[in-house]
């Protein structure tokens, strides 16, 4: 099964929204990470927060993270259609950090 | 761009056979992982190699194997291709330092297992 999975497996809003997804964990974890990828090509590395981390910013981007409810939740603000991709969150496990368990992903479509 | 870089972009292959994909990772990159992605789903970790040593491998078969060069370029070898096989494979390079490891990833091989 998977360590994580992102929800919902699909998003669609108007550009200028804000678009909220959200990444559920199984296993203590050191860091969680969101990655983006575009019409399934390479995923792009987003933001990394710690566990010892609550919140963080990049952008128009914030990462919560919530060890006790092991989950996570990205922030997109004012959405562009060029956000329009699939979202994904990885985690690097407390004991086997060589490893990143990657979720489903969220589909994000942001219509102009 | 992330200066990862994977070749070929596409490959068809028929079941039983064997297939070579290739990976250069970025410069200064000590480490590099694959992924595979099947339509649909996220990716799944193969193994890594660091040191061209392998350091870790996901629930993958042996005929799943892989090699890290001393210019950390890499290969992944699957032999005796079946149809479940088809999917994106992902090469991600990164430099080892503690836990916080970000991952740089190529834009994936396509394999068509028929």
């Amino acid at each position: 099964s998977q360590q994580g999975e992102e929800d919902p497996q699909a998003l669609s809003i108007q550009e200028g929204e804000n678009a909220t997804m959200n990444c559920s964990y199984k296993t203590s974890i050191n860091n969680l990470q969101w990655y983006r990828q575009n019409s399934g090509r390479g995923l792009v590395h987003l933001i990394l927060i710690r566990s010892n981390e609550r919140e963080k910013h990049s952008g128009r981007l914030r990462v919560t993270l919530d060890t006790s409810k092991k989950s996570s939740s990205l922030l997109i603000t004012a959405s562009r259609a060029a956000d329009t991709a699939s979202y994904f969150c990885a985690t690097g496990l407390q004991y086997n950090f060589n490893k990143f368990y990657f979720g489903s992903g969220t589909k994000l479509n942001v219509k102009p | 761009e992330t200066g990862v870089t994977q070749s070929p972009t596409h490959l068809i292959k028929t079941r039983g056979q064997q297939v070579t994909l290739r990976c250069s990772s970025q410069s200064g990159h000590n480490t590099v992982s694959w992924y595979q992605q099947a339509l649909g789903q996220g990716p799944q970790f193969i193994f890594q190699y660091y040191r061209e040593e392998e350091n870790g491998r996901g629930n993958f078969p042996p005929r799943f194997s892989g090699l890290q060069f001393p210019n950390y370029s890499s290969e992944l070898n699957v032999n005796a291709l079946e149809l479940d096989d088809s999917a994106l494979y992902l090469c991600a390079s990164s430099v080892r330092q503690g836990t916080n490891e970000k991952l740089f990833f190529g834009s994936g091989t396509q394999l068509s297992v028929l």
